[in-house]
């Protein structure tokens, strides 16, 4: 089944102490990008890559990392998590850099930083 | 002005009722345009793609108006199950690759 996966669906952690969402997808698709979800705020893209070792910042990059090492894995780091980064978090992918692509998201991360 | 703007709602609508939904967009060199159907707590899905010339699936019409930069959704005979929030996204094209997403438009269709 294509599909895109995320791990943690749910993460509780306290201020400073690092984190990782995993993420991946089965499609072989080229581009990855993650984005966060705040009520009011609606969908906001944190970073992107599209491909390999190419990643660039989205409109809300402050506070992540991220890296592209391989093709189907794009996860998401948090060196230092703070509570304004509690949000729910989608990681999505398509199949190429083009506008036109449909973009394929994760179930989600819910992540409470304390 | 924010980008991409839609009517938060809620749109509160009896089952078998048309309703309409329009997204502006403030960059006229967008190129792409999709509506994306989330369900409370779940991933973003697509709905549908946006083209030049419009397009209909089933209940679902989409149009695009670029001299007045708004798309538009109409659904029509609405289910139960249309009840989700209808997110508007609109692309560049070429350069920097950064879809921008309206904040949503909640749908409730109740019997």
């Amino acid at each position: 089944e294509a599909q895109v996966t995320q791990n943690p669906r749910y993460l509780i952690t306290v201020t400073g102490k690092k984190l990782t969402v995993t993420c991946s997808q089965n499609m072989n698709h080229e581009y990855m990008s993650w984005y966060r979800q705040d009520p009011g705020l609606g969908l906001r893209q944190i970073y992107y890559s599209m491909n390999v070792e190419v990643t660039d910042k989205g409109d809300v990059p402050e506070g992540y990392k991220v890296s592209r090492k391989e093709k189907r894995n794009f996860p998401l780091i948090l060196e230092s998590p703070s509570p304004n980064q509690t949000s729910l978090y989608f990681c999505a992918s398509s199949l190429g850099l083009a506008g036109g692509n449909e973009q394929f998201f994760g179930p989600g991360t819910r992540l409470t930083v304390l | 002005r924010k980008e991409v703007e839609q009517d938060p709602g809620p749109f509160n609508v009896p089952e078998g009722a048309t309703v309409a939904f329009n997204c502006t967009y403030s960059n006229s060199a967008s190129q792409s345009f999709f509506w994306y159907r989330q369900d409370c707590r779940k991933e973003p899905k697509l709905l549908m793609s946006v083209y030049s010339s419009g397009n209909e699936d089933g209940r679902f019409t989409a149009q695009l108006n670029r001299a007045s930069q708004y798309i538009s959704l109409l659904i029509r005979d609405s289910k139960l199950s249309d009840s989700a929030t209808y997110l508007c996204v609109v692309n560049l094209s070429g350069g920097s690759y950064i879809p921008t997403f309206g904040r949503g438009t909640s749908l409730i269709v109740h019997p």
